[in-house]
């Protein structure tokens, strides 16, 4: 596509539920990175993708966050058992390779009520 | 534990002048350096990017390398009222720049008419 798309844009979730947020970077790119941003704070790493395999995953807070991209395409972060301290917003880039400056998404808004 | 230092700010301009934005980093491996603009509720926006010491220039901004001093700043000529923004600097994370960029807190600058 023309940009990086995230879906949904917004949303509210009660805490302990799952939530699956979704990527979809530009095509051809085949570096794929999720961060993470709370309010008034810096960019949160959290995963990176090279192709369909994920080289780093040291920067998700815990095992409940899994991250997955099938075809070199499409990537899923999934938040499982949801707590109030993961309302933030989600943003997902993607790159030709992962030593260039790369597009952001417009962000998925997560509030854990 | 690589980090990229900004000054918070606020950073207050007059329309018209030079505004400088500073940014120190602490990994020496760090091979690629880029200055994002975020506005307020927006995703980040990629502005500039450097990779050999000296300046860079792309219209009114000047990007500034210095690797022996682990330092790199951006120039804003000319500041108008749509430069009011947060702006990130981020320095990829990996000595081969292939997985990710950290990234600064950012420096909110402010355009005053």
């Amino acid at each position: 596509g023309a940009g990086v798309s995230q879906s949904p844009s917004n949303k509210v979730t009660e805490k302990g539920k799952d939530v699956e947020l979704r990527c979809d970077p530009i095509s051809g790119h085949t570096a794929l990175y999720w961060y993470r941003q709370s309010l008034g704070q810096g960019l949160e790493f959290l995963i990176y993708f090279q192709g369909n395999s994920a080289p780093d995953k040291s920067g998700l807070p815990s095992d409940r966050f899994s991250a997955e991209r099938t075809g070199g395409s499409v990537s899923t972060l999934t938040i499982q058992r949801t707590q109030q301290e993961d309302s933030a917003v989600y943003l997902c880039a993607s790159s030709l390779q992962g030593a260039q400056g790369y597009t952001f998404g417009s962000g998925t808004r997560l509030t854990v009520v | 534990q690589k980090e990229v230092e900004q000054n918070s700010g606020p950073l207050s301009v007059p329309e018209g002048a030079i505004a400088s934005l500073n940014c120190t980093y602490s990994d020496r491996v760090s091979q690629s350096f880029f200055w994002y603009r975020q506005y307020s509720g927006k995703s980040p926006e990629l502005i500039m990017s450097i990779y050999s010491n000296g300046d860079k220039e792309d219209g009114r901004f000047t990007a500034q390398l210095n690797k022996a001093s682990q330092y790199v700043s951006l120039l804003i000529r000319d500041s108008q009222p749509s430069d009011s923004a947060t702006y990130l600097c981020a320095v990829n994370r990996g000595g081969g720049g292939a997985d990710g960029l950290t990234f600064g807190k950012g420096t909110h600058l402010i355009i005053q008419p």
